[in-house]
């Protein structure tokens, strides 16, 4: 089956300094990556939608300056939250999908917990 | 308003009976399709099934069948035989639009426990 990783699963930050998420799909071409935020007990919240070789387009509400999000490979997603602060911890998901209009699934990575002290 | 609506916070199910988790959702868009996910302790979305809104018969994937019911717009989850290993968080998701579209919204997810 299809597989997305990411990396770190898990990552502590001193407030103020900027972190990066990979996200790479191992067996497949993802076409589109998505970002995911999930706040404890709370549900998933699309952050944006990114697409290979383009910009990537941020959901209303979520700041584009603070959320980089580059997808310049195929195969690579990677979301940068610039100077972080303790309200930005939360665990990030990213999902993706082939480009076959025919597939309806978004493939999961295993999330990513992020801690900003 | 709401697109997707999971009314369920948490539900206790002895294992071994079946277990239905509600999912109602919104949408003007004819053409729609319901997914539901599972989410265990680790984090990780688990796929489960999926609902095409012009699917004629509800869609079953083994122990899990999904209860799609255009008019009312609910498409409940049905788990049979539950087992230990099914307790997680359960959410529903909707994407509007064909297959093409992309964007997935989720409810607010139900956590399953399974009790021995």
């Amino acid at each position: 089956g299809a597989v997305v990783s990411q990396h770190p699963s898990w990552v502590i930050c001193k407030s103020g300094t900027s972190v990066k998420i990979e996200c790479r799909s191992l067996d497949f071409q993802a076409t589109t990556m998505f970002w995911y935020r999930q706040f404890p007990k709370q549900s998933l919240m699309l952050m944006a939608t990114s697409n290979e070789g383009s910009k990537a387009t941020y959901e209303q509400g979520v700041e584009k300056d603070k959320f980089l999000i580059n997808h310049a490979s195929l195969t690579l997603s990677t979301l940068t939250v610039t100077s972080a602060h303790p309200e930005d911890s939360s665990f990030y998901i990213c999902s993706a999908r082939t480009g076959t209009l025919s597939s309806y699934e978004q493939y999961f990575g295993p999330g990513t917990r992020l801690t900003v002290t | 308003a709401q697109k997707i609506t999971q009314t369920q916070p948490g539900m206790f199910v002895q294992e071994k009976e079946a277990v239905t988790l509600d999912c109602t959702y919104d949408t003007s868009d004819p053409s729609y399709g319901l997914f539901w996910y599972k989410q265990p302790s680790s984090g990780e979305m688990i796929f489960l099934i999926y609902q095409g809104s012009y699917d004629q018969q509800n869609a079953t994937e083994g122990r899990y069948s999904l209860n799609f019911q255009k008019a009312r717009k609910s498409a409940n989850l049905v788990i049979s035989a539950s087992q230990l290993g099914d307790s997680a968080m359960y959410f529903c998701a909707m994407r509007e639009g064909n297959v093409g579209a992309q964007k997935l919204v989720f409810g607010q997810g139900t956590r399953l426990t399974i009790n021995p």
